[in-house]
């Protein structure tokens, strides 16, 4: 029944050590979001892709990567973790991008930096 | 800038009790309004959305959320709190169009429910 799916759910990784967190969806939408969203704040949008187009955000730091194989997927890469990159990351979806269409959220990766 | 304002931080009410949950937005044209819930170490769900028409929105578990442009506010109301509501908040606009269109969110309110 699970429509957005985030593996693992808690991920711990090592300072510099590149980590990847997976989302997959079984809705077969179009667009794929990533969110990072820090202890006590809102989410904050990394990057999407619509269909095979990447869409970074101007904020986003050169640290954060994403891969998108297949209409399923999408892979979040962070290529050397600092202690600051610990949150929980979010993965969405949506039929199109917005504006009136409703993103489905995944439950979360954890991510811990030690 | 855009932006979404939630004076709140942090709500307790009583279980039965009634629940407003305040949220203010700037942005110029037509807002594109959502509330959605998290609980503790989950993802984010739509309770409810306002696109246009009927300022009065209904959602999900029971809430509802009134568009006021005069005030620039879509305010989140329940009128029996249960104490499954406890949970964290967000109030979220569209911003931009097309491909560049996003979420911004506002930085949501906590709200704990007493017995």
């Amino acid at each position: 029944d699970a429509m957005v799916i985030q593996n693992p759910r808690y991920q711990v990784t090592q300072f510099g050590k590149p980590v990847t967190l997976s989302c997959s969806q079984t809705l077969n939408h179009n667009v794929m979001y990533w969110y990072q969203q820090k202890s006590s704040q809102a989410p904050k949008l990394l990057f999407h892709y619509y269909d095979k187009d990447f869409n970074n955000e101007a904020d986003t730091p050169d640290n954060f990567q994403s891969r998108r194989p297949n209409t399923s997927f999408c892979f979040l890469d962070i290529r050397s973790p600092g202690l600051g990159d610990a949150a929980m990351y979010l993965c969405a979806t949506s039929s199109y991008p917005l504006s009136t269409d409703t993103q489905y959220f995944g439950p979360g990766t954890r991510l811990t930096v030690l | 800038a855009q932006s979404v304002t939630q004076p709140d931080i942090h709500i307790t009410v009583s279980e039965g009790a009634s629940l407003e949950l305040r949220c203010n937005y700037s942005y110029g044209a037509t807002p594109y309004l959502f509330w959605y819930v998290q609980s503790p170490g989950q993802g984010l769900q739509l309770l409810l959305k306002y696109f246009s028409g009927d300022t009065l929105v209904q959602g999900i578990k029971g809430f509802e959320a009134e568009f006021k442009r005069s005030q620039s506010s879509f305010n989140l109301r329940k009128p029996s709190v249960h104490w499954s509501d406890a949970a964290e908040y967000f109030c979220a606009v569209v911003v931009g169009s097309g491909n560049t269109g996003k979420l911004i969110f506002g930085q949501g309110t906590t709200l704990q429910v007493k017995p």
